[in-house]
């Protein structure tokens, strides 16, 4: 298996405020992390894949302005939610692919963080 | 436009009983398949993965795959409450990308 962490698990902020949000691979390297936002009873929804060394590559309908993200190495990924707003609110769930089980096509989600902004 | 289909429930089993969960995807080149458990309010959790056709068994858990249907699904036995969760069938695709059906949610009766 492997160890994919997520900090902090819970943040309750200001409308306008930034927010920051890191995923870490505990016992492996991931040039390749991905982030997800889920609503209530609703499913995963990938936002963006986040690439070590060069720019993250975004889904169609993610403003990248608003949700920066930054692989700053082969461990650590962070998104930043800009200027949120109460509709930002939701569950973000950061993956990576392959663990220590030497497969990279098996990916391993962290704890995700629940984001509530008033 | 990949597509992964699940019927979203909720399937409800009582306690011991086999739970069977299904899935269908569009892409006829996909290789990887997974399953993946997720408890109200957590993240997924990796129960299974499959790459050939067939059965696989993990303990309570058998995924069985089935390329030329384009069709994979996953068995539990001996279904206890704590199975109780919503079950996410994915496939793999290039970049490690992975695309996910909306979720069965299964409940178990004690």
């Amino acid at each position: 298996g492997a160890v994919v962490s997520q900090h902090p698990s819970r943040v309750i902020c200001k409308s306008g405020t930034s927010v920051k949000i890191e995923c870490r691979s505990l016992d492996f390297q991931a040039t390749t992390m991905f982030w997800y936002r889920q609503f209530p009873k609703k499913s995963l929804m990938l936002m963006a894949t986040s690439n070590e060394g060069s720019k993250a590559t975004y889904e169609q309908g993610v403003e990248k302005d608003k949700f920066l993200i930054n692989h700053a190495s082969l461990t650590l990924s962070t998104l930043t939610v800009t200027s949120a707003h109460p509709e930002d609110s939701s569950f973000y769930i950061c993956s990576a692919p392959g663990g220590t089980s030497g497969r990279t096509d098996t990916q391993y989600f962290g704890p995700g963080t629940r984001l509530t902004v008033l | 436009q990949k597509e992964v289909e699940q019927n979203s429930g909720p399937l409800s089993v009582p306690e011991g009983a086999i739970a069977s969960l299904n899935c269908t995807y569009s892409d006829r080149v996909s290789q990887s398949f997974f399953w993946y458990r997720q408890y109200s309010g957590k993240s997924p959790e990796l129960i299974m993965s499959i790459y050939s056709n067939g059965d696989k068994e993990d303990g309570r858990f058998t995924a069985q795959l089935n390329k030329a249907s384009q069709y994979v699904s996953l068995l539990i036995r001996d279904s206890q409450p704590s199975d109780s969760a919503t079950y996410l069938c994915a496939v793999g695709g290039s970049n490690y990308k992975l695309t996910f059906g909306k979720g069965t949610l299964l409940t178990v009766n004690p």
